[in-house]
């Protein structure tokens, strides 16, 4: 079955450094991938996503590349702040499923130290 | 506020007994979803409605669970005779669907479930 695969936190940086949070995923067909974030006491919010191979997700200096050759989609961003400490989890859409519901991996918790 | 509202946010209850959950959706959105995230995991599916229609159940949604969206507005999820395993935290997420293309599912703060 469709899975998703992120590196296991947490990964605390300090400020102004580059991150780097792997995913890789499995699934059949052409998935659509996500990055969602969940900043302490509150819900998940879309950060980016890309829905066909090569496509380059970006939001708030967060990117991440489709690459369907090493089924990856790791989250980069060129350097962190304190406020982007928060769980990070990578998801997957299956393509042309009717329902669009979201398989996630197991979060990676990211903590910014200034 | 117009995002996805849940309720409670809490909720302690004792081994056997039946808890509800309501989620209430943004309001022009037609899809409504369920997930349970448990400590250390990401959410998993339970299960989604496009309006009033319940289209897929997970096979986690055991016959314990039961969830409905009577007028295709909010919907309550229901556990009946309530296990330890059953604590978790359990999402609402909302979406519209337009020609079949994907639009992103916004989610609700939760409901903690812990069972004693």
């Amino acid at each position: 079955g469709n899975s998703v695969t992120q590196m296991e936190g947490p990964v605390t940086l300090s400020e102004e450094a580059f991150l780097t949070i792997n995913c890789t995923y499995t699934a059949t067909g052409y998935p659509s991938l996500f990055w969602y974030v969940q900043y302490p006491g509150e819900g998940l919010q879309l950060l980016l996503k890309a829905t066909k191979a090569d496509d380059k997700g970006s939001n708030k200096g967060f990117e991440a590349t489709y690459r369907k050759e090493t089924t990856s989609f790791h989250l980069e961003k060129g350097s962190v702040q304190v406020s982007d400490s928060a769980v990070y989890f990578c998801a997957l859409s299956e393509y042309g499923g009717a329902t669009n519901k979201l398989i996630f991996g197991t979060g990676t918790l990211l903590a910014v130290q200034p | 506020d117009t995002g996805v509202s849940q309720d409670p946010r809490h909720k302690i209850t004792k081994r056997g007994q039946n808890v509800t959950f309501r989620c209430d959706p943004i309001s022009e959105h037609n899809r409504l979803y369920w997930y349970r995230q448990t400590l250390g995991q990401g959410p998993e599916f339970l299960t989604y409605f496009q309006n009033e229609a319940q289209l897929e159940k997970s096979r986690l949604l055991s016959d314990r669970f039961s969830a409905e969206r009577p007028k295709g507005s909010f919907s309550t999820l229901e556990i009946q005779r309530t296990e330890q395993g059953d604590s978790a935290m359990y999402l609402c997420a909302s979406s519209s669907v337009s020609g079949g293309s994907y639009n992103e599912q916004f989610f609700g703060p939760g409901t903690r479930l812990t069972v004693l």
